[in-house]
């Protein structure tokens, strides 16, 4: 099946620096990005979604400035956490898709834990 | 707000068992039901799915159920084994592709 990845898996940075995830689809073209967050022992939430050239659609309540995503390439997304503060410490999961016969089926990257101190 | 409703929230059967897990959706316009298996620390996986025009689909130990009129659907996992112990996750997909999850279910399954 698809493969998408992320980097890093883990991340452990200071109050107020920035953050940056990338989101690779490794064998497939991704024409659409997903990038949700997770907090232990909930829901994935999905904060917003990219397509290959254009401006980031984010999700109601989710700040486009603090969480800045770049969708350059097919294969590339990411996403920067601006001035990140403790609160933002979560696992942060990025999906692809493609427009293709099963346009709804997203793989999902294996997450990146982020620990703000 | 929570656009898909999941439960139960944990749910503990005995090996060899089935685990039954629902999920319940409002807007009409989703027209795509994705199951997803999660392991701790780890990205969710694709189970199976399901769209409005079908009633139910198995594959394999899995199976869905869906009932479109009353905007409700399912996951039977049968036979349930230790390995099957995870999070499971449903999701609603509409026209733009965007997933929206269910809360999550902590499956145990004991040996």
């Amino acid at each position: 099946g698809a493969v998408v990845s992320q980097h890093p898996s883990r991340v452990i940075c200071k109050s107020g620096t920035s953050v940056k995830i990338e989101c690779r689809s490794l064998d497939f073209q991704a024409t659409t990005m997903f990038w949700y967050r997770q907090f232990p022992k909930q829901s994935l939430m999905l904060m917003a979604t990219s397509n290959e050239g254009s401006k980031a659609t984010y999700e109601q309540g989710v700040e486009k400035d603090k969480f800045l995503i770049n969708h350059a390439s097919l294969t590339l997304s990411t996403l920067t956490v601006t001035s990140a503060h403790p609160e933002d410490s979560s696992f942060y999961i990025c999906s692809a898709s493609w427009r293709g016969t099963h346009r709804e089926t997203q793989y999902f990257g294996p997450g990146t834990r982020l620990l703000v101190l | 707000q929570q656009q898909v409703k999941q439960s139960p929230q944990s749910l503990i059967v005995q090996k060899g068992g089935i685990s039954i897990i629902n999920c319940a959706y409002e807007n009409t316009a989703f027209d795509y039901f994705p199951w997803y298996q999660q392991f701790p620390g780890k990205g969710p996986a694709l189970l199976i799915a399901i769209r409005p025009d079908v009633s139910e689909k198995k594959e394999g130990r899995f199976t869905i159920s869906f009932n479109k009129s009353a905007k409700q659907f399912s996951l039977h996992i049968m036979d349930s084994q230790p390995g099957d112990s995870a999070t499971y996750f449903c999701a609603a997909s509409g026209r733009m592709g965007q997933f929206y999850f269910g809360t999550g279910t902590s499956l145990t399954v004991i040996p």
